[in-house]
């Protein structure tokens, strides 16, 4: 099925570093969402973005819906190991109800 | 609140076997979905739930197959005659209506052996 282009598909990162991730897509979306999943878990809501421009924060993490709404992007400021895990992020456009996702991208925290 | 809850958890099973996976949305979640999700892979759409409207079935990949939505609460999948190729996780996620948000349940992992 389809999915969204993400980025990096995986980093590595010092403790206390700023990470940055994006999805890309060739359709517009109305909704964005971005997930984390960890080893053995379902994926867990971060944030969901509902307009152009929006730029959301959740603790360390801000995740804006890109002004052409084909794009997003998550900031994770100051990691620590817990962030540890795979980042998802889905789209939906408006007037449908299946969410297309991201191929995710694996974030690693060397201590 | 209660999240989404999926039992089991796990499920190991012989080759051939059926199995029934079950899904507890969020109360008051009208819309709900099942994924799969294979070793190290994205998220692929199964069928999708919505009030009482006909579900979504053209992500099942075969008749083995089916979903059934009781009440507009509980769902469960079964997979007959299973085969090793339907080992995965399986995802159920439900949201309040048609376009917000979803929240996913722990999944099943499911072993076909």
């Amino acid at each position: 099925g389809q999915q969204l282009n993400q980025s990096p598909q995986s980093m590595f990162i010092q403790e206390g570093e700023d990470v940055s991730m994006n999805c890309t897509s060739s359709s517009i979306f109305n909704t964005w969402l971005w997930y984390k999943q960890d080893p053995g878990e379902g994926p867990v809501l971060l944030i969901a973005l509902y307009k152009a421009g929006e730029l959301t924060s959740n603790g360390r993490l801000t995740a804006q819906f890109g002004i052409t709404r084909k794009d997003s992007f998550l900031n994770i400021s100051a990691s620590i190991p817990s962030d540890v895990g795979i980042y998802f992020c889905a789209g939906l456009t408006s007037g449908t109800y299946k969410y297309i996702f991201g191929t995710g991208t694996r974030l690693k925290v060397l201590a | 609140g209660a999240g989404v809850s999926q039992s089991p958890s796990n499920k190991v099973t012989e080759k051939g076997k059926d199995v029934e996976l079950r899904c507890d949305p969020i109360s008051g979640h009208t819309a709900l979905y099942w994924y799969r999700q294979s070793l190290g892979q994205g998220l692929e759409f199964l069928i999708y739930f919505q009030g009482n409207s006909a579900p979504d079935k053209s992500g099942l990949p075969s008749d083995r197959f089916s979903a059934e939505r009781t009440g507009g609460s509980v769902s469960t999948l079964t997979i007959q005659r299973t085969q090793q190729e339907d080992s995965a996780v399986y995802l159920c996620a439900s949201s309040l209506a048609q376009g917000h948000e979803q929240y996913f349940g722990p999944g099943t992992r499911l072993t076909v052996t």
